[in-house]
């Protein structure tokens, strides 16, 4: 069965430092979802992009976090400067959703970062 | 504006006892809601979808939910508890474009041998 992929699973860095999450969908969905979920609250959405658009980063702190998805296939969400605020666990989802209309979202594993 | 809210952050059922989770939505038109749980440093994992069709879902692992509008309520239930069942669930509301999923805040499920 295809999965969504994430990596690195665990990261550990000091604050003021540069992170990276990876996240490879599954085949052929178009949409692509990052989600930022702190211990003991429900999944945030940071980004969605539908193929490689941003199509809602409302929610992306734009001044430290930034997200690319280049070729609309794999994605990167990237932390510059980390702050210790920024400890949570990180979701990547996908959805065969095109354009409008409903579709179920896939979530990898997570990514869960902790700053020290 | 949709909205999740689930009562009860923690619940505690004895093995082989009724589950019951329960969850309110706010919506402005009819809404898709969603269940997912949640194993400890894992993934959202999908348990059952409710897009207006019939309003009680049968979903994975024994899982259902009845969706009613007059309650705006969309409750998990599962006739008879497994310890494998142990996890976080949440429920979650989706825009009809399928745009922005919100999330509830989770509740945690404990089942007592």
């Amino acid at each position: 069965e295809a999965e969504v992929a994430q990596s690195p699973r665990y990261k550990i860095t000091e604050k003021s430092q540069a992170v990276a999450f990876w996240c490879d969908p599954i085949s052929g969905h178009a949409t692509l979802y990052w989600y930022r979920q702190i211990l003991g609250q429900g999944p945030e959405l940071l980004v969605q992009f539908q193929d490689e658009s941003v199509v809602d980063d409302s929610q992306l702190p734009k001044d430290r976090f930034s997200a690319e998805r280049l070729k609309g296939v794999d994605s990167t969400l990237k932390i510059q400067p980390a702050e210790l605020g920024d400890s949570a666990m990180y979701l990547c989802a996908s959805s065969f959703l095109t354009s409008g209309g409903l579709d179920t979202q896939y979530f990898g594993p997570g990514t869960r970062l902790t700053v020290l | 504006a949709q909205s999740v809210t689930q009562l009860g952050s923690h619940v505690s059922v004895s093995e082989g006892a009724l589950v019951l989770l329960r969850c309110n939505y706010s919506s402005s038109v009819p809404p898709y809601l969603f269940w997912y749980v949640q194993y400890p440093n894992q993934g959202l994992q999908l348990l059952l979808k409710y897009t207006s069709a019939a309003t009680l879902v049968k979903g994975i692992n024994g899982f259902e939910a009845e969706f009613k509008k007059s309650e705006t309520s969309f409750h998990l239930t599962k006739p008879s508890a497994h310890m494998s069942d142990a996890a976080e669930y949440f429920c979650a509301v989706s825009s009809v474009t399928g745009n922005q999923f919100y999330f509830g805040t989770g509740t945690s499920l404990t089942v007592i041998p």
